[in-house]
């Protein structure tokens, strides 16, 4: 069975330091993975997604994830935070079941805040 | 512009009365979803439809229901809402043709039932 851990349900960090948001999944096929954003009322956006090309993949805004199959993580990152990325964050699985859609695994999220 | 719409935003209603909450989507995708998102759970499938007139339950489906009579509508119906459906909800659609499309979410509707 699929299933997704985001380790920390809030991180914080200064304006300009890096950011490191950690996820965790599981999966008996080869998987696809996104990260998804979420603003203040908003719905959520696509980040990245990782579809078995290369194991790093870069995103919008700077973000960018590392695909590790010996460890099973797709952790986020970005060298320097701004304030505008203050927002929470999903990390999402989806089995590679041929040929369907396959379900779609939401973690839990993590709230990323900024301080100036 | 490419987008996916829910209304109405913001919802309160009393136990017992039906209501509906429409979305639909101007990118001719064949599959749409709906989730619903609270504190500490990330979001959850209530049900989602892979094409016209074929839907499917998802991971929480109890107290909804929804149709697809068309392609570009998909309504989420509560027919005796209950204060435990007080929730964010979000619909989404993607072109359904590969498993890798990333969704496309709606801005999402804040239901409240007393």
């Amino acid at each position: 069975a699929q299933s997704v851990t985001q380790l920390d349900s809030h991180v914080s960090v200064s304006e300009g330091t890096p950011v490191l948001l950690r996820c965790n999944y599981s999966s008996s096929y080869s998987p696809s993975l996104f990260w998804y954003v979420q603003h203040p009322n908003k719905g959520l956006q696509l980040l990245l997604k990782y579809t078995s090309a290369a194991t790093l993949v870069k995103g919008i805004n700077g973000f960018e994830a590392e695909f590790k199959k010996s460890e099973t993580s797709f952790h986020l990152t970005k060298p320097s935070a701004h304030m505008s990325d203050a927002a929470e964050y999903f990390c999402v699985v989806r089995a590679q079941e041929g040929g369907s859609q396959g379900n779609l695994i939401f973690g839990k999220g993590t709230k990323l805040s900024v301080k100036p | 512009e490419a987008q996916v719409t829910q209304n109405p935003r913001y919802l309160i209603t009393v136990t017992g009365k039906k209501l509906t909450v429409t979305c639909s989507q101007n990118m001719n995708h064949e599959y749409m979803s709906w989730y619903r998102q609270d504190p500490g759970l990330g979001l959850r499938q209530i049900y989602y439809s892979m094409n016209v007139e074929v839907t499917d339950k998802g991971d929480v489906p109890e107290g909804y229901k929804v149709s697809r009579k068309e392609k570009r509508n998909f309504p989420l119906i509560l027919e005796s809402p209950s204060p435990n459906q007080t929730s964010l909800y979000f619909c989404a659609s993607n072109p359904g043709r590969s498993y890798n499309s990333p969704l496309h979410f709606g801005n999402g509707t804040r239901l409240t039932v007393t």
